[in-house]
C-alpha cells in the first residue's frame, strides 16, 4: 500500500469521447506525475504537477490535460480519444520536484476505448 | 528514445540468487538509477536507486559499473513471491522537464520452485 489511491479502477469509452482520471496522492507529497502504460510496454510519462503547475511533460500531444488541486490530488484529461489510448494509466506522487527519493505508484485506471 | 535495455525473461530457482542486468550506456552524470517492480499489472513498486556506489537495503542490492553505463540489481534469495516485471530506470531531473523516470520494457523474472 503507497497512499496513492485512483479513480475509476477499469473504464470503457468509446473514440472520440472524453475521459477523466483521479488520484489522491500519499499524504503530504506535492508531486503528482501521470504515466501510460500500454499492454506490454513500460510506462512512458505523461507530465507532472507541483504546487498546481505543470512543471515537465513527455511526448503526449495537448488532447492530454491535467490539473492539480491545493491538496495536491490531481486529474488527467483525455479528449477526443484514440483507440490507442488504450492503457493502464497510473499516478505516482512523491515529496518534491527535484529530490532523489522514490515515486509512489497507484495500482492505475485502465481505460479501454473502443 | 529508450534509456534503459534489459533482456525481456529470466528464470531463476528459488532460494538461489537472481542477477537482473540493465544498460544505460547515454547515462549523464547526475542521472540516477531506478529499480521498481510490478505485479500483475499492479502499479510499480519501489527496489532501490543509486547514483555511482553500489547500494543495498532490506530488499536487494544494486552494483553500478565504474563508467555507469551498466547495472545489475541482485535479488540474493528469490522466492516465488519475487515473480514479476523488473524494470530499470533513469530519473531525468531539469527545470524544464521536471522529475522524469524512464522506464525500459523491463524483465520479467519467473522464480522457480
Amino acid at each position: 500500500e503507497t497512499g496513492v489511491t485512483q479513480s475509476p479502477t477499469h473504464l470503457i469509452k468509446t473514440r472520440g469521447q472524453q475521459v477523466t482520471l483521479r488520484c489522491s496522492s500519499q499524504s503530504g507529497h506535492n508531486t503528482v506525475s501521470w504515466y501510460q502504460q500500454a499492454l506490454g510496454q513500460g510506462p512512458q510519462f505523461i507530465f507532472q504537477y507541483y504546487r498546481e503547475e505543470e512543471n515537465g511533460r513527455g511526448n503526449f500531444p495537448p488532447r492530454f490535460s491535467g490539473l492539480q488541486f491545493p491538496n495536491y490530488s490531481s486529474e488527467l484529461n483525455v479528449n477526443a480519444l484514440e483507440l490507442d489510448d488504450s492503457a493502464l494509466y497510473l499516478c505516482a506522487s512523491s515529496l518534491s520536484r527535484g529530490n532523489t527519493g522514490e515515486l509512489f505508484f497507484g495500482e492505475g485506471s485502465r481505460l479501454t476505448v473502443l | 528514445d529508450a534509456k534503459t535495455t534489459q533482456p525481456p525473461s529470466m528464470d531463476c530457482a528459488e532460494g538461489r540468487a537472481a542477477n537482473l542486468p540493465c544498460n544505460h550506456s547515454t547515462i549523464s552524470g547526475n542521472e540516477y538509477v531506478y529499480w521498481y517492480r510490478q505485479i500483475h499489472s499492479q502499479g510499480p513498486q519501489y527496489i532501490i536507486h543509486g547514483l555511482k556506489n553500489n547500494e543495498t537495503n532490506e530488499m536487494a542490492s544494486l552494483i553500478i559499473t565504474e563508467d555507469r553505463k551498466s547495472s545489475t540489481l541482485i535479488l540474493p534469495h528469490a522466492t516465488l513471491r519475487d515473480t514479476a516485471v523488473y524494470y530499470c530506470i533513469v530519473r531525468v531531473v531539469g527545470p524544464d522537464t521536471g522529475n522524469q523516470f524512464y522506464f525500459g520494457t523491463g524483465t520479467s523474472l519467473t522464480v522457480i520452485p
